[in-house]
């Protein structure tokens, strides 16, 4: 099946400090999406994107849909402690379903 | 505002007991689904449902079976419980039109001793 290649695993910031992470497959997809799941809950749905080249921001969050269509970004900006959770990365192809990459674990010191 | 609801919240199995994980959405999605979540990974589809009356294998779907009772509940049973079973269980319901995105209810913390 499809692999997504999530990364960092974890990062540990200062709070004010900005954050970056990706996703990577082999497979094209149509679709990127990004969640967060914070402690005993399931994910949530935080940008959707899709099509190639696309920039979408919520709030302090951006996100990007590569143009290769086999990557994507999430940049939070000026993280607070309330960012502290488990950020997924989602693909989907073509009448597939979504392929979850293995998420990064946000800690932000106050 | 439910969303999607999913019962039990937690549940300890011995091994070969069985059990059903119940989940409704509210939000007449015709789409459900059922993933699993093991530390440090990401979400695996179990089954999935894309209308009322039909059911489909995901990526890892030995050891369990699913009803789609009706539009809102979608349901996952385990026969025979197994340690390799003990994970987070996450319901899912997608919306219809356009563009997806997934809505998932709380998670069941299921342990088999």
């Amino acid at each position: 099946g499809q692999q997504l290649n999530q990364s960092p695993q974890s990062m540990f910031i200062q709070e004010g400090e900005d954050v970056s992470m990706n996703c990577t497959s082999s497979s094209i997809f149509n679709t990127w999406l990004w969640y967060k799941q914070e402690p005993g809950e399931g994910p949530v749905l935080l940008i959707a994107l899709y099509k190639a080249g696309e920039l979408t921001s919520n709030g302090r969050l951006t996100a990007q849909f590569g143009i290769t269509r086999k990557d994507s970004f999430l940049n939070i900006s000026a993280s607070i402690p309330s960012d502290v959770g488990i950020y997924f990365c989602a693909g989907r192809a073509n009448a597939g379903k979504s392929t979850f990459g293995d998420g990064t674990t946000l800690t932000v010191k106050p | 505002n439910a969303g999607v609801t999913q019962t039990p919240k937690f549940q300890v199995l011995k091994t070969g007991q069985s059990m059903t994980l119940q989940c409704a959405q509210d939000m007449n999605h015709n789409s459900m689904y059922w993933y699993r979540q093991d530390p440090g990974m990401g979400l695996r589809l179990i089954y999935y449902s894309a209308s009322e009356g039909t059911t489909d294998k995901g990526e890892v779907p030995n050891g369990y079976n699913v009803s789609r009772l009706n539009k809102r509940e979608f349901s996952l049973r385990l026969e025979s419980a197994a340690p390799s079973q003990t994970s987070v269980y996450f319901c899912a319901s997608r919306t219809d039109r356009g563009r997806e995105k997934l809505f998932f209810g709380s998670g069941t913390q299921l342990s088999v001793l």
